[in-house]
């Protein structure tokens, strides 16, 4: 398997543009996770899925932030208006509940 | 008190010598534990997992899991300069008969082992 596979690796947007992340899990695994990292706040969830069904999305800073799962094999994270302050690196997880989960490579998003 | 709390570092060893990362937990429902390692550019990579109290060891790593502590730990032997990261604790709590599944991290502890 390929593993986790996040698109695109690097984004630079202007303020106010809407800015979709996707993500592709690992066949089989009916957990997916979505992280933001940043020096300040560490790894924090933003929402989890469990068999494409939104569990917890307590995470989410606020509306601006909004995720879909429409199939075990897709999600997205769209932001829509971003802002500098959502200048982080965005991370896709996936895993069988219970298990360890396995990263994506990130998306380094720069809001100008 | 967050989720999951440990010492953010720098934790500076010597090569050869011992390492001791640790980790509290707060929700007592927690049954799956994990031990990530993460170099500087790089996404988090598992190391370790534990699920019961007491030690796991796998080659220069063990975890250490005490749930009436609501503590885990992570000890590296003989380390060595490519050891240098940041460890990260992760806590999967169980809820609504084992349906769910929540991974939440510490923000981890940055580890330097000097040559």
């Amino acid at each position: 398997d390929a593993g986790v596979i996040q698109s695109p690796r690097h984004e630079v947007t202007e303020m106010g543009q809407e800015v979709t992340l996707r993500c592709k899990p690992i066949s089989g695994h009916n957990s997916l996770f979505w992280y933001r990292q940043t020096m300040m706040r560490g790894l924090e969830l933003l929402i989890y899925f469990n068999n494409n069904v939104p569990i917890d999305d307590s995470g989410m800073p606020e509306d601006r932030f909004s995720a879909k799962m429409p199939n075990a094999s897709f999600s997205t994270l769209k932001i829509q208006p971003s802002e500098p302050r959502d200048s982080a690196v965005y991370f896709c997880a996936s895993s069988l509940v219970r298990a360890e989960a396995f990263f994506g490579q990130g998306t380094r998003l720069t809001v100008v | 008190q967050k989720e999951v709390e440990q010492n953010s570092g720098p934790l500076s060893v010597p090569e050869g010598a011992i390492a001791s990362l640790n980790c509290t937990y707060s929700d007592r429902g927690s049954q799956s534990f994990f031990w990530y390692r993460q170099y500087s550019g790089k996404s988090p990579e598992l190391i370790m997992f534990i699920y019961s109290n007491g030690d796991k060891e796998d080659g220069r790593f063990t975890a250490q899991l005490n749930k009436a502590s609501q503590y885990v730990s992570l000890l590296i032997r003989d380390s060595q300069p490519s050891d240098s990261a940041t460890y990260l604790c992760a806590v999967n709590a169980l809820r609504y008969g084992g349906a769910t599944n929540k991974l939440i991290f510490g923000t981890g502890t940055l580890l330097a082992v000097q040559p």
